[in-house]
């Protein structure tokens, strides 16, 4: 079984459309994270969110944002897409033990933006 | 701030030679975690190492090897006999405790036959 999964794997769309990107983990992980790696291969962190605290980059704009109807889903929801939106997003999950343990990365969604 | 640093962009080696990837962090917090993940060309992120900050204790691990030294802040990583699998972006993440993972620029390895 995937431990961090995320669908779709390729998501190609217009500008101004909204779109969504659904992540599990299967883990029984806390933390689950969204980065975004643009095409320069950077890592930036999005948000993190445990059962209690929602963190934002104060760098994302709010047509993105997290939803996470329960522990083990955390989806990520853009509005209005514009061009430079396009990227590969990572989902990933780690226990909430404050940093010891590695984040475990899915697969990534390469997003298109025409 | 956290930071992390990996001054080298590109690495080519042949195959079979030893290649060595810096790693260089900053953070003012007395506890932190460092790691390595690997992306091979397929994309995903894959989990390596990690090493807190109260163990300096380096390890070799079949043909991989790590040199962790608080006192230059470095997290080096070495591939012993590389091979053309080895081929794949390499990063360097740092994570003060209860914070985030701050991840470095990434070192393009390739490794030619």
């Amino acid at each position: 079984d995937t431990a961090v999964s995320q669908t779709p794997k390729y998501l190609v769309t217009q500008m101004g459309n909204d779109k969504s990107i659904k992540c599990e983990q299967n883990l029984g992980h806390d933390t689950m994270y969204w980065y975004k790696q643009d095409s320069k291969k950077f890592l930036k962190i999005m948000f993190s969110y445990n059962n209690k605290e929602l963190i934002i980059n104060e760098t994302v704009p709010n047509r993105f944002s997290p939803k996470s109807p329960d522990k083990a889903h955390l989806n990520l929801h853009i509005n209005s897409l514009e061009l430079g939106d396009s990227a590969v997003y990572f989902c990933a999950s780690s226990p909430a033990d404050g940093g010891t343990a590695e984040a475990f990365f899915g697969s990534g969604t390469q997003l298109s933006v025409l | 701030a956290q930071k992390v640093t990996q001054a080298q962009t590109e690495i080519s080696v042949v195959e079979k030679e030893d290649v060595t990837l810096d790693c260089v962090y900053e953070t003012r917090d007395t506890t932190y975690y460092l790691f390595w993940y690997k992306q091979p060309p397929s994309g995903e992120l894959v989990f390596l190492i990690r090493r807190n900050s109260f163990d300096e204790q380096n390890e070799i691990s079949g043909r991989y090897s790590w040199n962790f030294q608080k006192s230059t802040s470095s997290f080096n990583f070495t591939i012993t006999a590389s091979q053309v699998v080895d081929s794949a972006v390499y990063f360097c993440a740092l994570r003060n405790y209860g914070q985030n993972f701050v991840f470095g620029p990434g070192t393009r390895l390739s490794v030619l036959p």
